[in-house]
């Protein structure tokens, strides 16, 4: 089992351009999460899906769409790219919402110019 | 606006002994408390999860909880220079159910 999957590693965009994170799982999970982490910022949640067909609004998703595309797959587009969504973008999943224990993705590094 | 705090570090500890991470919280309400380490340019693992009032042991770590205080801990015995990693905090539940996590402190293991 591959666990969580991210494509891709590392990206460089121009400020206005448009890209998709990939993110997939591997492990039957219900519920999938997308975190970005900053320097001295820890992981901050910008979208999560309960169970597939739901996504809801985290802490940080301005900037940010999402969609379930199934049960394994959950993907992050930036419209738009700025320099502040500059980061490291890192795919969650876990068995429910209720099952706290998080599984991660290597993560994205993401730097917009 | 749920709040979890931790001394960002790093906290220098020398090989073989006790590492005390502390992290403190702020919704009086939270349920469930999480230690994930994460290595530098790699994702966070989880290694304890704790859910009620006292000591959780799995084998050099030790979680510690104390509600009344909203504080939470991690001690690691026998500290290895493979236990320097950044330790974030996270906690879950009261008013929003969602996931918090700290800023992570950094440990750093002193051959």
């Amino acid at each position: 089992n591959a666990g969580v999957t991210q494509t891709p590693k590392f990206q460089v965009l121009k400020t206005g351009q448009s890209m998709t994170l990939q993110c997939a799982q591997d492990m039957n999970h219900n519920s999938m999460y997308w975190y970005r982490q900053d320097p001295g910022m820890g992981l901050r949640l910008i979208y999560y899906s309960a169970s597939e067909g739901t996504t809801d609004k985290g802490e940080v998703p301005n900037g940010y769409n999402v969609s379930r595309l199934n049960k394994r797959e959950f993907s992050l587009r930036l419209e738009s790219a700025a320099p502040s969504q500059t980061s490291v973008y890192f795919c969650a999943s876990s068995e429910s919402s209720a099952q706290e224990t998080q599984y991660f993705g290597p993560g994205t590094r993401l730097l917009v110019l | 606006q749920k709040e979890v705090e931790q001394n960002s570090g790093p906290l220098s500890v020398p090989e073989g002994a006790i590492a005390s991470l502390n992290c403190t919280y702020s919704d009086r309400g939270s349920q469930s408390f999480f230690w994930y380490r994460q290595y530098s340019g790699k994702s966070p693992e989880l290694i304890m999860s704790i859910y009620s009032n006292g000591d959780k042991e799995d084998g050099r770590f030790t979680a510690q909880l104390n509600k009344a205080s909203q504080y939470v801990s991690l001690l690691i015995r026998d500290s290895q220079p493979s236990d320097s990693a950044t330790y974030l905090c996270a906690v879950r539940g009261g008013r929003d159910d969602k996931i918090i996590f700290g800023k992570g402190t950094r440990l750093h293991i002193l051959p």
